[in-house]
């Protein structure tokens, strides 16, 4: 089963705006990460935030996380035709279980 | 560096037949995890090697297996194919000991497998 449930399932927006998109969990985590997927790229790296750590930032993503609501957000400010994705939340089920679970991801439509 | 390669990137079998994908990582990474991505289920965790050692393993039946040789390179192997076994296959490996959820993954592009 899936540990982290990606809301919304999609998201369309105009070139230049921002696209926010919320990650919400079920059991502690150690850590938790993003990932973005598309057809040119494959699956690839975002950021990987530690549970003892709030907010991240790298290049135009922010990454929040809220351990005592389970909860995480991704924010890609400025967004661009190249941010068309979708985009994973992962999660492992804390403790000394260090397996990754996905969620079900966001699409995100960048319009030009 | 060359990134997390996988061979073969396309397979057609049929059901009842078996199959074996292979996974090299990137230079220097000890760590390799295999996961299971289709439309119905998403990206499901199968298992991860380290140092040759299957250290983390996900909820899939005993028809998948893997093993990691001692250059790091990994395959995994499905038995007895399901038609419900078509999938695109995706391997990642990472620096790290601290497994995957430790460290970043390289992801490499995947084995897409069509069972008939």
């Amino acid at each position: 089963s899936q540990q982290g449930e990606e809301d919304p399932q999609a998201l369309s927006i105009q070139e230049g705006e921002n696209a926010t998109m919320n990650c919400s969990y079920k059991t502690s985590i150690n850590n938790l990460q993003w990932y973005r997927q598309n057809s040119g790229r494959g699956l690839v790296h975002l950021i990987l935030i530690r549970s003892n750590e709030r907010e991240k930032h790298s290049g135009r993503l922010r990454v929040t996380l809220d351990t005592s609501k389970k909860s995480s957000s991704l924010l890609i400010t400025a967004s661009r035709a190249a941010d068309t994705a979708s985009y994973f939340c992962a999660t492992d089920a804390g403790a000394n279980d260090y397996k990754l679970s996905f969620g079900a991801g966001t699409t995100v439509t960048v319009r030009a | 560096k060359a990134g997390v390669t996988q061979t073969p990137r396309y397979l057609i079998k049929t059901r009842g037949q078996q199959v074996t994908l292979s996974c090299s990582p990137i230079s220097g990474h000890r760590s390799v995890s295999w996961y299971q991505q289709t439309p119905g289920q998403g990206l499901q965790f199968l298992f991860e090697y380290f140092s040759e050692t299957q250290r983390n393993k996900g909820n899939f039946p005993g028809r998948f297996s893997g093993r990691q040789f001692s250059n790091s390179r990994s395959e995994m192997n499905v038995s007895t194919l399901e038609l419900g076994d078509s999938a695109l296959y995706l391997c990642a490996s990472s620096l790290e000991w601290g497994g995957p959820s430790n460290n970043e993954q390289f992801f490499g592009p995947g084995t897409r497998l069509t069972v008939l």
